[in-house]
């Protein structure tokens, strides 16, 4: 089975600042890669995905995350945070031998400093 | 579009008590799929279906039951609750897997 590690479960920026957020999979061939936004009290919205086309996927909000087949990482990056920037973010990567289901990191909660 | 509607949003059962959480979609989707999130452990997949008459196990599926007669409903039973149920869990579907999974709101439940 697959699986995806997000480095950090908390990760504190200064409003303006550069967000990093890290993601590596586990995989023998290349996934679909996903990056969620969860809100408090709230479901789950896609951010961006990774489905075999260009490497550097822009998302919504300026989030973008970089496919590294070497590295196996998936790191959603924007360059300036913003106070509604505030949530917590899972990568996840598709497993194609489970009927497409998705396999979960762990999570990052971002908070942003004033 | 409503998207995927659960319900309820929220529920407190007793230990033993039975409950179905319900789950629609009106997308057409073929992929529905329940996960249960708990705090840093992201969310883990209890069964899943890739269309009408088709379900399967995901990682933690012990202790519920699902089944899957039309394409926009996915309901997630509970046969016997017990404390360690207490999450949150959501609901997900997807024209085919690839593309990303839409995800309901949820539905917070307490095991007491």
């Amino acid at each position: 089975a697959q699986s995806v590690t997000q480095l950090g479960s908390h990760v504190s920026v200064s409003e303006g600042a550069l967000v990093l957020l890290r993601c590596n999979y586990s995989s023998s061939v290349p996934p679909y890669l996903f990056w969620y936004v969860q809100y408090p009290n709230q479901g789950l919205q896609l951010l961006l995905k990774y489905t075999s086309a260009a490497t550097l996927v822009k998302g919504i909000n300026g989030f973008e995350a970089e496919f590294k087949k070497s590295e196996t990482s998936f790191h959603l990056t924007k360059p300036s945070a913003h106070m509604s920037d505030a949530a917590e973010y899972f990568c996840a990567v598709s497993e194609r031998n489970a009927g497409n289901m998705l396999t979960f990191g762990g999570g990052t909660r971002l908070m942003v400093k004033p | 579009n409503a998207g995927v509607t659960q319900t309820p949003k929220f529920q407190v059962l007793k230990t033993g008590q039975s409950m179905t959480l319900q789950c629609a979609q009106d997308m057409n989707h073929e992929y529905m799929s329940w996960y249960r999130q708990d705090p840093g452990m992201g969310l883990r997949l209890i069964h899943y279906s890739v269309g009408a008459g088709i379900t399967d196990q995901g990682e933690v599926p012990n202790g519920y039951n699902v089944s899957r007669s039309t394409t926009e409903d996915f309901p997630l039973r509970l046969l016997s609750a017990a404390p360690s149920q207490t999450s949150v869990y959501f609901c997900a579907s997807s024209l085919t897997g690839f593309y990303g999974y839409t995800f309901g709101s949820g539905t917070r439940l307490t095991v007491v």
